[in-house]
């Protein structure tokens, strides 16, 4: 149990394009989803929370109009980069948690965003 | 703000050795520690997570410790097989219910 997806796998895109990622909770509900990028040897590093129903919360330094994170139920997740430049290239990772585990994090595998 | 360390970048160990790989962090003792396991091009699986109050755990050939006075987590791997080979992650969360914070993995290679 408590697998979460992640579509496309990954993307190649032109720069100014937007491209949308989608996160799923395949057999259990996610109150609460996260979003993180991961550079090549670097940590994961949170850009923001999001929780079915209302806005998502962004860390510090991440633009919300350029990611554009939807909650829209218990089981979906959608983060669109808008306006893709080189620079956003990244392994983009969803993880999702189950309201009734405290503290466990089920992470999907990733998407390979490369903006040429 | 929590800042993560853990050993090295890389640990080469033979099979069938112990690995232990370190993680020590510099602010607020957490509510829960993780590891996770991550292989190239993958997101992390979640391995074992230990509360605040609790020394140790296993799970099969896996054990962590949790020294809150030295504000350090140990995670061994006894009789290493080459399958073991991956980046593994450290993660605290500080309440249970708030965000994970990552350290950036050791690289564990397990020779035949």
């Amino acid at each position: 149990g408590a697998v979460v997806s992640q579509h496309p796998s990954w993307v190649i895109c032109k720069s100014g394009t937007s491209v949308k990622i989608e996160c799923r909770s395949l057999d259990f509900q996610a109150t609460t989803m996260f979003w993180y990028r991961q550079f090549p040897k670097q940590s994961l590093m949170l850009m923001a929370t999001s929780n079915e129903g209302s806005k998502a919360t962004y860390e510090q330094g991440v633009e919300k109009d350029k990611f554009l994170i939807n909650h829209a139920s218990l089981t979906l997740s959608t983060l669109t980069v808008t306006s893709a430049h080189p620079e956003d290239s990244s392994f983009y990772i969803c993880s999702a948690r189950e309201s009734t585990l405290l503290g466990s994090q089920y992470f999907g595998p990733g998407t390979r965003l490369l903006v040429l | 703000s929590q800042k993560i360390e853990q050993n090295s970048e890389a640990l080469n160990i033979q099979e069938g050795k112990t690995a232990t790989l370190t993680c020590n962090y510099t602010n607020y003792s957490p509510a829960y520690l993780q590891w996770y396991r991550q292989d190239p091009g993958r997101g992390p699986v979640f391995l074992l997570l230990i509360r605040e109050n609790e020394k140790e755990k296993r799970k099969e050939r896996l054990k962590v410790t949790f020294d809150t006075t030295l504000k350090q987590s140990l995670f061994h791997i006894t009789a290493s097989q080459p399958a073991d080979s991956a980046t593994y992650l450290c993660a605290l969360d500080k309440s249970g219910y708030s965000t994970l914070t990552f350290g950036k993995g050791t690289m564990l290679l397990v020779s035949p």
